[in-house]
């Protein structure tokens, strides 16, 4: 494996439900982050972790909790979403700041 | 908030074409990428620029980085129907951190 791999690729799930996202990177890399995309707006910074520590947080919702166990994983834990949380979730991690984001191929979520 | 503002939104062009985009900020930035994101896909990296006035060439893509520091052009020489796709810039925001555009959705005909 190389490069960001990001599973499930497709998830579809109710508002009770409780599922979680991972990410794993191959790369060395020693920071990563969680994206949220949605349909005609701008990429939106969920989460930044550097070297498993969490150093931003841009005001997401309790329902999405991030975990980062290393360097090379990182996880997404969901439960009691809306549907409007439906979009694609895009992992993404780096070496260095300046060096932009190697992108995985992201999880396409919808909530029913 | 800082904001990049992409133009055109989206756009037809024929097979063979020359195509511009740009993006631009009321805020300064130290470093531009471009990224193409492909159908259910997640973006690739197409160029970097890192000073300003920087001139970058990859193939047939070539980006400049403004010299006021707030915008980036993009150009796409001869296009071909793989060139389908959307288009980010984003801007170095702080450490770890990018700000992304709102895309520019290219459609090649054949």
């Amino acid at each position: 494996e190389t490069g960001v791999t990001q599973t499930p690729r497709h998830l579809v799930m109710g508002m009770t439900n409780k599922k979680s996202l991972k990410c794993e990177q191959h790369l060395g890399h020693n920071a990563m982050y969680w994206y949220k995309q949605s349909a005609k707006k701008p990429l939106e910074l969920m989460f930044v972790y550097n070297f498993k520590e969490q150093t931003e947080n841009n005001s997401v919702p309790s329902r999405f909790s991030p975990e980062c166990p290393n360097s090379s994983h990182l996880f997404l834990h969901l439960h009691t979403l809306q549907p409007e949380d439906s979009a694609l979730y895009l992992c993404a991690s780096s070496q260095v700041t300046g060096e932009g984001y190697t992108f995985g191929s992201g999880t396409r979520l919808t909530v029913v | 908030g800082q904001q990049l503002n992409q133009s055109p939104q989206s756009m037809f062009i024929q097979e063979g074409e020359d195509v511009s985009m740009n993006c631009t900020s009321s805020s300064i930035f130290n470093t531009w990428l471009w990224y193409k994101q492909d159908p259910g896909e997640g973006p690739v990296l197409l160029i970097a620029l890192y000073k300003a006035g920087e001139l970058t060439s990859n193939g047939r893509l070539t980006a400049q980085f403004g010299i006021t520091r707030k915008d980036s052009f993009l150009n796409i020489s001869a296009s071909i129907p793989s060139d389908v796709g959307i288009y980010f810039c984003a801007g170095q925001a702080g450490t770890y951190k990018y700000i992304f555009g709102t895309g520019t959705r290219l459609k090649v005909l054949a």
